[in-house]
């Protein structure tokens, strides 16, 4: 079974500065999607960011960045330029590439809860 | 594009009732639609993986005949909180996967917030 660890229960950081949330996985895959959801007080999940495992290019999208580190399997996710909005729950994800049977839902970190200080 | 709707958004109910939640992929169809579960400030849980026209494969550990799922169209999932009881309390969410879209993300519903009384 898939595991996905995020260490950081929680993360604080001055409005306009760079943050990094980290998150580390376990998988005997080869193939598979990593991703990035982001869990505001409104409790709905939206997706920040994904990577295809194959892709050796780290995924960005604006502010929000990746480094995916797949040897070490470590998927953090950088933001730059924080603003007051991104202040939410974070939470890392792991989804096989085929995992046959059609059974193939997300595995979940425990999340970061991210601070941003005016 | 890609907006799931889920309801009801807040249940408040007396033990041992069965409680319905729906799942509707308003713009899209979806073949497959997953089910998680998430306790207080805790992470998602994946409960069930509902397919269209087929069982839903449950997780280790979730009970089929508690929680029952449905999903006779393309684009709706229900969920039945069957006898519900006070330890069922918890944030239920959908989401949804476009059909033949194996590649793409899941997109969620806002999520129910079920409190057993």
């Amino acid at each position: 079974a898939q595991t996905v660890t995020q260490s950081q229960p929680e993360m604080s950081v001055q409005e306009a500065e760079t943050v990094t949330l980290s998150c580390t996985y376990d998988t005997s895959e080869s193939d598979y999607y990593l991703f990035w959801y982001k869990q505001p007080p409104s409790r709905q999940m939206i997706l920040v960011i994904r990577q295809e495992a194959y892709k050796q290019q780290n995924a960005t999208e604006n502010r929000f960045s990746v480094n995916f580190q797949k040897a070490a399997k470590s998927f953090s996710l950088k933001i730059s330029d924080s603003q007051l909005g991104d202040a939410a729950m974070y939470f890392c994800a792991y989804r096989s590439e085929d995992s046959g049977g059609g059974a193939d839902g997300l595995t979940f970190g425990k999340g970061t809860h991210l601070i941003i200080q005016p | 594009g890609a907006v799931v709707s889920q309801h009801p958004s807040r249940v408040i109910c007396k033990s041992g009732t069965s409680v319905k939640i729906e799942c509707r992929s308003l713009d899209f169809q979806a073949t497959t639609m997953f089910w998680y579960r998430q306790f207080p400030k805790k992470s998602l849980m994946l409960m069930a993986t509902s397919n269209e026209g087929s069982k839903a494969t449950y997780e280790q550990g979730v009970e089929k005949d508690k929680f029952l799922i449905n999903h006779a169209s393309l684009t709706l999932s229900t969920l039945t909180v069957t006898s519900a009881h006070p330890e069922d309390s918890s944030f239920y969410i959908c989401s949804a996967r476009v059909t033949g879209g194996f590649n793409q993300p899941q997109h969620f519903g806002d999520g129910t917030r079920l409190s057993i009384l």
